[in-house]
């Protein structure tokens, strides 16, 4: 089993929809929460971190949830540059490293 | 952006050749990975430096060799190439390795094993 679970998409969704995305871990000792955002062809960038509390950045509210180990990303009022693939990343427990989900790709059409 | 860069940016080489990609940093961070990435997979971590001389092996570091002389650079080495290691290698930085330190990665090499 993969230690970071995506749905891998795509997600075809129309300019100005709503749209979520979710992610399992599984490992109950990790510590830190990402999204990071990659778009075709280039590196990832870090997009959020994930608080236990949630937290927002503009459009985009990221939610943890550590009883049923799960992380989400949702992106209101999408946008055609939002098109890309996005990474779920966590940092396990005394591990010094990302640990990457295989990403969910979110395609927004005109 | 972070002063991070990695080369080459593409390579062709054939089976059982050695290659090394080279990733330099001007951030004087601590930290430094390889990661490959493939279809389905996303990124796997190779190896990582935590210093100078001092490494540790990832989850799919068999086939492959680092070595980081210097803060800057981290090299990562392929001793003998097979066509499975055809992948893009992503090199990262960061200035910690806990929670809530970004980490900045490079632009990537595409390695294509022939």
């Amino acid at each position: 089993r993969k230690e970071v679970e995506q749905d891998p998409g795509p997600f075809n969704v129309p300019e100005g929809a709503t749209v979520a995305f979710n992610c399992t871990y599984s490992n109950s000792a990790s510590q830190s929460f990402f999204w990071y955002r990659q778009d075709c062809r280039k590196e990832p960038k870090l997009l959020m971190s994930v608080y236990s509390s949630g937290n927002e950045d503009g459009r985009f509210t990221a939610q943890l949830n550590r009883a049923s180990q799960y992380i989400s990303l949702l992106i209101r009022d999408s946008k055609l540059s939002d098109s890309a693939t996005y990474l779920c990343v966590v940092i396990l427990t005394g591990r010094r490293a990302l640990t990457f989900g295989s990403g969910t790709r979110l395609q927004v059409q005109p | 952006d972070a002063g991070i860069t990695q080369s080459p940016r593409h390579k062709v080489t054939e089976t059982g050749t050695p290659v090394t990609l080279r990733c330099h940093q001007t951030e004087n961070h601590r930290y430094m990975y390889w990661y490959r990435q493939d279809p389905g997979h996303g990124l796997r971590l190779i190896h990582y430096s935590y210093g100078v001389k001092d490494t540790d092996k990832g989850e799919v570091s068999d086939g492959y060799s680092v070595s980081r002389s210097k803060t800057e650079d981290f090299l990562l080495t392929l001793e003998s190439a097979t066509s499975s290691q055809t992948s893009v290698y992503f090199c990262a930085i960061s200035e910690s390795a806990g929670q809530n330190y970004g980490y900045t990665f490079g632009s990537g090499t595409r390695l294509t094993v022939v």
